[in-house]
């Protein structure tokens, strides 16, 4: 079935050092969600992209959603240890969300 | 953003036993909800989607015996782990989209709710 790709599956960084996680499918999407969650919590809805060549920014991070709508990445700038959880892409379909397997992001201060 | 709570957060129970688990929109209508499942260090698996006052429709390799849903009204949705066994431990976590006036895709989550079976 439909299933998007997240790589990398760990990143740990030094505070202040910039963040990258990537999601890839191989057909087209019809929007990527992003979603954070936080060491025994749960996901918190971030941001979508539903359009082609879409850049949306959040303070320090920054999406981007593919010109071909194929992958999409999260870019977070100057990591903060409050940064610290797991990154989920998710891809809307007929209503429904499919999760990518997550980033888990972990910065040293 | 609109806010869905989930209760009961933690519960631990013998196994044979059945745990039911409460998802409710408090500042929204949903009419859809979702049911995911997170193993530790896993992502989330979608369970099953309900809409208020129909049947749930459940993914592939769900058994809908053992996990009943029930949507009652637009605030509320449950979780039954029928005959609960220690395979079944788990984060269930719960979702709702939809809203009246202004109707979403957007999926808001719950807590979880952290299931052991014993």
């Amino acid at each position: 079935g439909q299933q998007v790709m997240q790589i990398p599956q760990y990143q740990h960084v030094q505070e202040g050092e910039d963040f990258t996680t990537y999601c890839n499918s191989s057909t087209t999407l019809s929007n990527i969600q992003w979603y954070k969650q936080r060491p025994g919590g749960h996901p918190v809805f971030l941001i979508q992209l539903v359009k082609s060549g879409e850049v949306k920014k959040q303070k320090r991070l920054t999406f981007q959603f593919g010109e071909a709508k194929k992958n999409s990445s999260l870019h977070i700038t100057a990591t903060q240890t409050t940064d610290v959880g797991t990154y989920f892409c998710a891809q809307g379909s007929q209503g429904n969300l499919i999760f990518g397997k997550g980033t888990k992001l972990s910065v040293k201060p | 953003g609109a806010v869905v709570s989930q209760h009961p957060s933690r519960v631990i129970c013998k196994s044979g036993t059945s745990v039911k688990i409460e998802c409710r929109s408090l500042d929204f209508q949903a009419t859809t909800m979702f049911w995911y499942r997170q193993f530790p260090k896993q992502s989330l698996m979608l369970m099953a989607t309900s809409n208020e006052g129909s049947k749930a429709t459940y993914e592939q390799g769900v058994e809908k015996d053992k996990f009943l849903i029930n949507h009652a009204s637009l605030t509320l949705s449950t979780l039954t782990v029928t005959s609960a066994h220690p395979e079944d431990s788990s984060f269930y976590i719960c979702s709702a989209s939809g809203g009246r006036p202004k109707p979403t895709d957007t999926q808001y989550f719950g807590p979880g709710t952290r299931l052991t079976v014993l």
